[in-house]
């Protein structure tokens, strides 16, 4: 059972144009994290929220933590080729063992020059 | 400083063969985690490893498979017998306390089993 849904699964857009990510669970989640993944590549962090509500900036990223930390979204500002790749998101719970996390499905993003 | 090294890069194997993966940690780093990514079931976690001793294996998905963590520097992930459905791009990721802190990913080994 996959706890966190992102769509869309596939987006291809030009250059310039905005875009949203949504990432959603009827889970709740102590701390919900947004990774990009490059061909041949690793995950890498981009940001976590923790407040529900919470709302963070990365230069052209948006991030947004739902107010009862189910669900988040990353919106992309005029989008450029260097943003492609894959976006998943990743939510915590805790566990006596300590914080767990689970993978979103995965957005892949293509960007057209 | 180094990120996270995974050996090899890529692995070609037939079904029946034993499979080992090799992750060398950041420095300094004391919890390591070792993921699966398949199109199917996206990035899921096999297990992790604190202060080299295993805390949550419950991702392992059968006996076939493996984990070690000798020493802080060192861990290996072993598939016995290995599987056409093991196929899979395996990544290892280490942090400095666990928990939400930014984990860094190794490049992965992608695998596949014949």
């Amino acid at each position: 059972t996959q706890l966190l849904e992102q769509s869309p699964q596939f987006l291809s857009i030009q250059e310039g144009e905005n875009l949203t990510v949504y990432c959603n669970s009827s889970s709740v989640f102590s701390s919900l994290q947004w990774y990009r993944q490059e061909p041949g590549e690793g995950p890498v962090l981009l940001v976590t929220v923790v407040t529900g509500g919470e709302v963070k900036k990365l230069k052209r990223l948006t991030f947004q933590f739902g107010d009862a930390r189910k669900d988040s979204s990353l919106h992309i500002t005029a989008a450029q080729p260097g943003d492609t790749g894959l976006y998943l998101c990743a939510g915590a719970k805790k566990k006596s063992s300590g914080d767990k996390l689970t993978f979103g499905t995965g957005t892949r993003l293509a960007v057209r020059p | 400083d180094a990120g996270v090294i995974q050996s090899p890069r890529h692995e070609v194997t037939e079904m029946g063969q034993e499979v080992t993966l090799r992750c060398k940690p950041i420095s300094g780093h004391n919890s390591l985690f070792w993921y699966r990514q398949t199109m199917m079931r996206g990035l899921e976690l096999l297990i992790y490893f604190n202060n080299n001793v295993p805390i949550d294996d419950s991702g392992m998905p059968e006996d076939r498979f493996s984990a070690k963590m000798p020493n802080a520097s060192f861990s290996t992930l072993k598939i016995q017998p290995s599987e056409p459905r093991d196929s899979a791009v395996y990544f290892c990721a280490s942090n400095r306390r666990g928990g939400m802190e930014t984990q860094y990913f190794g490049p992965g080994t992608r695998l596949l089993v014949l």
